[in-house]
């Protein structure tokens, strides 16, 4: 069975400092992992996907993620904060096909000026 | 590219009535959409998977009579919720694949329909 794990239901940064939103995921199979991005009462963006490529993948607004098998793990950076960043973040695995996806319980990213 | 419509944005309804509501993929084909629901300050929970001219498969637990799901073109796919209760108010959002091509990967999300069952 696949699931991930998303370990900060919140998650507190200042304009311009560096974000690091954890995830770490179980699959009995290669997964393909996500980062969606929620703002309120909107649909999901996708930010980034993982397809078994290479393992550091870049999204776009300036958000990344490295896959890392040895750590079982697919955390979301962005080097520099901006206030429109602050939404709820959502770290999804679905196993080969992409007919379902896990989606984690999401993290909310607050920017504070 | 990869529009995902839903309508209505938000409904509010009375306990007994049954909503209907529409996911409708814009400048693409969707084989399959998708259903999932979502409780305030919750993850998304996939409630079914539908595909065209099919069959809708319901996740464990939700009821395919209650969330009655039809998919009867390649780019239209409706949810209604029948004899609706308070416990079915909620965020619901579909989600379409493309066909084939380039998009073939990826789920597209529409905005959401927030229903509230008085």
């Amino acid at each position: 069975a696949q699931s991930v794990t998303q370990l900060d239901s919140h998650v507190s940064v200042s304009e311009g400092t560096p974000v690091l939103l954890r995830c770490n995921y179980s699959s009995s199979y290669s997964p393909s992992l996500f980062w969606y991005v929620q703002h309120p009462n909107k649909g999901l963006q996708l930010l980034l996907k993982y397809t078994s490529a290479a393992t550091l993948v870049k999204g776009i607004n300036g958000f990344e993620a490295e896959f890392k098998k040895s750590e079982t793990s697919f955390h979301l950076t962005k080097p520099s904060a901006h206030m429109s960043d602050a939404a709820e973040y959502f770290c999804v695995v679905s196993p080969w096909g992409f007919q379902k996806l896990v989606f984690g319980t999401g993290t909310r990213l607050l920017v504070s000026p | 590219g990869a529009v995902v419509s839903q309508h209505p944005s938000w409904v509010i309804c009375k306990s007994g009535t049954s909503v209907k509501i529409e996911c409708r993929s814009l400048d693409f084909q969707a084989t399959t959409m998708f259903w999932y629901r979502q409780f305030p300050k919750q993850s998304l929970m996939l409630m079914a998977t539908s595909n065209e001219g099919s069959k809708a498969t319901y996740e464990q637990g939700v009821e395919k009579d209650k969330f009655l799901i039809n998919h009867a073109s390649l780019t239209l796919s409706t949810l209604t919720v029948t004899s609706a209760h308070p416990e079915d108010s909620s965020f619901y959002i579909c989600s379409a694949r493309e066909v084939a091509g380039v998009l073939y990967n990826e789920q597209f999300f529409g905005p959401g329909t927030r229903l509230t069952v008085l």
